[in-house]
């Protein structure tokens, strides 16, 4: 299958902007979300996102949808050195089937 | 509150030899997966159960076969390891309602190198 994409790396300073961009695949995707995984962890649900909504904010964190354009983006306001992680942006592509982007590694330095 | 606890963490295999994953998780949760991670390759579904008692394959499930042995237990053989097969496994679950998946909880993950 086709894969989802994300840029490897991102390198912000502390106090910045962070975006991480995202492009899915499966235009009937009703749910899509942002996964973080710390250092030697397993992942956590970040956020979530319908597909029928532009916009969700959820303090520090802004998502972007863009259907037509199969455009998934996630905003972390001030960002901190606890947000290093790799975060992962995932799509249902079929029945209970989630399936995870390439990962972006987020470096957050002093 | 353990949530999804898998053994072993770390495991070191000849190539040839098997083992078997264990995952358990105590929330109650009808649907268990088996991911792999690699380097690059983010994470890559194996396979899935979506209540006791059914399995399914999901994107890779070559040289994998998993059993539902209960609502708790869902566990991933190797049969014949390969060193394709070195990456880092993790078993998740969730309460799944229909198509949605809802939010996937994750275990700390196996570290598995086959030589």
């Amino acid at each position: 299958g086709e894969d989802v994409e994300q840029s490897l790396f991102l390198s912000v300073r502390e106090g910045d902007s962070s975006v991480i961009n995202c492009t899915y695949t499966d235009s009937s995707s009703t749910y899509l979300y942002w996964y973080k995984q710390e250092p030697g962890a397993g992942l956590q649900l970040l956020t979530y996102i319908f597909s029928n909504m532009d916009m969700k904010q959820d303090q520090r964190l802004t998502v972007l949808l863009n259907k037509k354009d199969k455009h998934l983006s996630l905003r972390i306001a001030d960002t901190q050195t606890g947000d290093s992680a790799i975060y992962f942006c995932a799509e249902i592509r079929s029945f209970q089937k989630l399936v995870f982007g390439t990962g972006t590694r987020l470096l957050v330095s002093p | 509150n353990a949530g999804v606890t898998q053994t072993p963490k770390f495991q070191v295999l000849k190539t040839g030899q098997s083992m078997t994953l264990q995952c358990a998780q105590d929330m109650n949760h009808n649907s268990m997966y088996w991911y792999r991670q690699d380097p690059g390759m983010g994470l890559r579904l194996i396979y899935y159960s979506a209540s006791e008692g059914t399995t399914d394959k999901g994107e890779v499930p070559n040289g994998y076969n998993v059993s539902r042995l209960n609502k708790r237990e869902f566990s991933l053989r190797l049969e014949s390891a390969a060193p394709s097969q070195t990456s880092v496994y993790f078993c998740a679950s969730s309460e799944a309602q229909g198509l949605n998946t809802g939010e996937l909880f994750f275990g700390e993950g196996s570290r598995l190198t086959v030589l």
